[in-house]
């Protein structure tokens, strides 16, 4: 399999669930990111982890709560969100000093009632 | 502040009837401009990378280009298969959000048979 994958594709939860998005990119990059993409909005950079160490948090609520236990993966854990939490979660890829360029995953549709 | 402003919001063209997407900048340093392709659903689907005033890159009916304060995307005959979001995003070498990508919220283009 190559490039950035992600798993679910599509996820429902309540106010009170807890869950988990998965990450795996087999591009070798050092680098991975999640970002947000709710409508009308652009693309909005929540976590950056480089080399397995997270580098970037950008104010990001408590309720989401980034994993990564090495270079492949990254998992995005979710507890008590809101329904304004509901949104398009991106992942991404990238190797940065060197290209620059970030490849992204198919993301995970998520919906909070 | 580094900010990224896409216009139109959206654009719909007939197939065949060539057009340009803008992406106006203000960033603390350009290291990088880049142009992603986004289908309903999907994550971005990366498309260029321009790293200075002057160059220009081209793949398909796609023409990119980049001056001091903005970007181009060129479509030449486009046809129906070209539809997307077509988004913008910088990366800036000095400030805050120096190495991370700064996305504008995207032209949505509809090409009609």
């Amino acid at each position: 399999e190559t490039g950035v994958t992600q798993t679910p594709r599509h996820l429902v939860m309540g106010m009170t669930n807890k869950k988990s998005l998965k990450c795996e990119q087999h591009l070798g990059h050092n680098a991975m990111y999640w970002y947000k993409q709710s409508a009308k909005k652009p693309l909005e950079l929540m976590f950056v982890y480089n080399f397995k160490e997270q580098t970037e948090n950008n104010s990001v609520p408590s309720r989401f709560s980034p994993e990564c236990p090495n270079s492949s993966h990254l998992f995005l854990h979710l507890h008590t969100l809101q329904p304004e939490d509901s949104a398009l979660y991106l992942c991404a890829a990238g190797d940065p000093g060197a290209s620059e360029t970030q490849y992204f995953g198919p993301g995970t549709r998520l919906l909070v009632l | 502040e580094d900010q990224v402003t896409q216009s139109p919001e959206a654009l719909r063209l007939q197939e065949g009837e060539s057009s340009s997407l803008n992406c106006s900048y203000t960033v603390s340093g350009l290291r990088g401009l880049f142009w992603y392709r986004q289908d309903p659903g999907k994550g971005p689907e990366f498309l260029f990378t321009l790293y200075s005033a002057g160059e220009e890159k081209e793949k398909e009916r796609l023409k990119a280009t980049l001056t001091k304060k903005e970007s181009f995307l060129h479509i030449t005959a486009p046809k129906p298969e070209d539809s997307a979001t077509y988004l913008c995003a910088v990366q800036a070498h000095y400030g805050g959000s120096q190495g991370n990508l700064i996305f504008g919220k995207g032209t949505k283009l509809s090409v009609k048979p």
